[in-house]
């Protein structure tokens, strides 16, 4: 069964750091594309970042370039993004999501929540 | 980048159907072949239901169908059941290794 568990998030001030991990189980986690998304409480989800199965290729959001950086350990299969510059407007849950058809993510984590308050 | 264009809200009785509109540019939904669509429970993730236009993942049912035309998507959802109740997005590749979702639509059975 496909696993994916989001973890590290918080509360944290404006202009602080965080770094969320995703453990992933039950799949090859080295062949698949991996995604974090985000969802601030009653809004839609934004796409943040995605990372090809190497590691090499990587691609962020406009919102989160220079502040936000995706990373994996294949030998780990985890995912982790590391937020710094942080935002209140950036308080969110944030998924990890699999790459499973091309373009789409098929498989989503439970969330982890990012609150961002002084 | 923008979000993509959906209308807040839609709906129909049991058994009837409904389309939901997702209107982009040519930069992000009339530009690639990777539109894709997500039905949303409250306090759950989004479920991948349609990918690259009109593809349907297995397991999710065939009452469930995308097209595309232009800059513009087209979700499907016929025989309207209870459970389909939800909040669906789209979402396209937008070149240069990006993606945008979109805004949301409200779906509700009367």
């Amino acid at each position: 069964e496909v696993q994916l568990v989001e973890s590290g998030g918080g509360l944290v001030q404006p202009g602080g750091s965080l770094r969320l991990s995703c453990a992933a189980s039950g799949f090859t986690f080295r062949n698949y594309w991996m995604h974090w998304v985000r969802q601030a409480p009653g809004k839609g989800p934004v796409w943040v970042s995605r990372i090809n199965q190497d590691g090499n290729k990587r691609g962020h959001a406009d919102s989160v370039k220079g502040r936000f950086l995706i990373s994996r350990d294949n030998a780990k299969n985890t995912l982790y993004l590391q937020m710094n510059g942080l935002r209140a407007e950036e308080t969110a849950v944030y998924y990890c999501a699999r790459e499973g058809e091309p373009g789409a993510p098929d498989y989503w984590g439970p969330g982890t929540l990012v609150t961002v308050s002084s | 980048q923008s979000a993509l264009t959906q209308p807040p809200s839609a709906s129909g009785s049991p058994g009837q159907s409904v389309t939901i509109s997702c209107t982009g540019t040519s930069s992000d939904v009339g530009g690639y072949t990777y539109v894709s669509w997500y039905q949303q429970h409250p306090g759950k993730a989004p479920k991948l239901l349609i990918s690259e236009d009109s593809k349907r993942p297995s397991g999710v049912p065939d009452r469930f169908s995308g097209s595309k035309s232009g800059n513009t998507a087209s979700l499907t959802v016929s025989g309207l059941q209870a459970e389909d109740e939800a909040d669906y997005y789209c979402s396209s590749y937008a070149g240069s290794d990006n993606f945008v979702f979109g805004t949301g639509t409200k779906v509700t059975v009367l």
